[in-house]
């Protein structure tokens, strides 16, 4: 699976968008881009997926670069609930969808 | 259940002594993960189960560890001779069949294991 770069950590405003960028430079074509969050003593939670057509849900939109060598998670109006550390994995899909998660960005939601 | 459920919550144990680690998954959920996640810590893949068979199990630390997956449903994860060393939150996920395309891993709360 290709290796992830992102910043340890980052603050955001309440109500503001917070940007999480990842640096995924060596991802090859037939790898998806997933982000998944785990919030303080709860195991992690799946948050969105996309291989290179910017994705969007309920909780957060990904935009990828037409290169697809990084991407950005967006959470469009931040709340206090949404501090976490927030994981970048990229793999290919099936083959057992084991995730290798780094250390994240640990992401503080100030009011 | 509603989601994965894992027991104990918390298990404290005496260094050397035999632990077994439970994992309820979602109803339906074919495949099912063990990691664990050591104080401040990142996620470690320990095990992968399809069914009741074992794909991948690269993530076994050494031969004290073992996991078993009956009826396509229930996991548990024995430690065998704990050490110190083993301390940290074992988390269950799964998931419906992952062999050919990604589905969503569903995780649960964990089982916060200290050795003493």
């Amino acid at each position: 699976d290709a290796k992830t770069t992102q910043p340890t950590s980052m603050d955001c405003a309440e109500g503001r968008a917070a940007n999480l960028p990842c640096n995924h430079s060596t991802i090859s074509g037939n790898e998806y881009v997933y982000w998944y969050r785990q919030i303080h003593s709860q195991g992690p939670q799946y948050i969105i997926h996309g291989l290179k057509n910017n994705e969007t849900n309920e909780m957060a939109s990904l935009i990828i670069t037409e290169d697809r060598k990084s991407s950005t998670l967006i959470l469009p109006h931040a709340t206090l609930r949404d501090t976490a550390v927030y994981y970048c994995i990229v793999r290919v899909a099936g083959a057992g969808n084991k995730l290798t998660f780094g250390g994240g960005t640990r992401v503080l939601v100030k009011p | 259940g509603a989601g994965v459920s894992q027991s104990p919550s918390n298990k404290v144990t005496e260094k050397g002594k035999d632990v077994e680690l439970r994992c309820d998954p979602i109803s339906g959920h074919t495949a099912l993960y063990w990691y664990r996640q050591s104080l401040g810590q990142g996620l470690e893949f320990l095990i992968y189960f399809q069914g009741n068979s074992a794909p991948d199990k690269s993530g076994l630390p050494s031969d004290r560890f073992s996991a078993e997956r009956t009826g396509g449903s229930v996991s548990t994860l024995t430690i065998q001779r704990t050490q110190q060393e083993d301390s940290a939150v074992y988390l269950c996920a799964s998931s419906f069949d992952a062999s050919n395309r990604y589905t969503e891993a569903f995780f649960g709360q964990g089982t916060r294991l200290t050795v003493v």
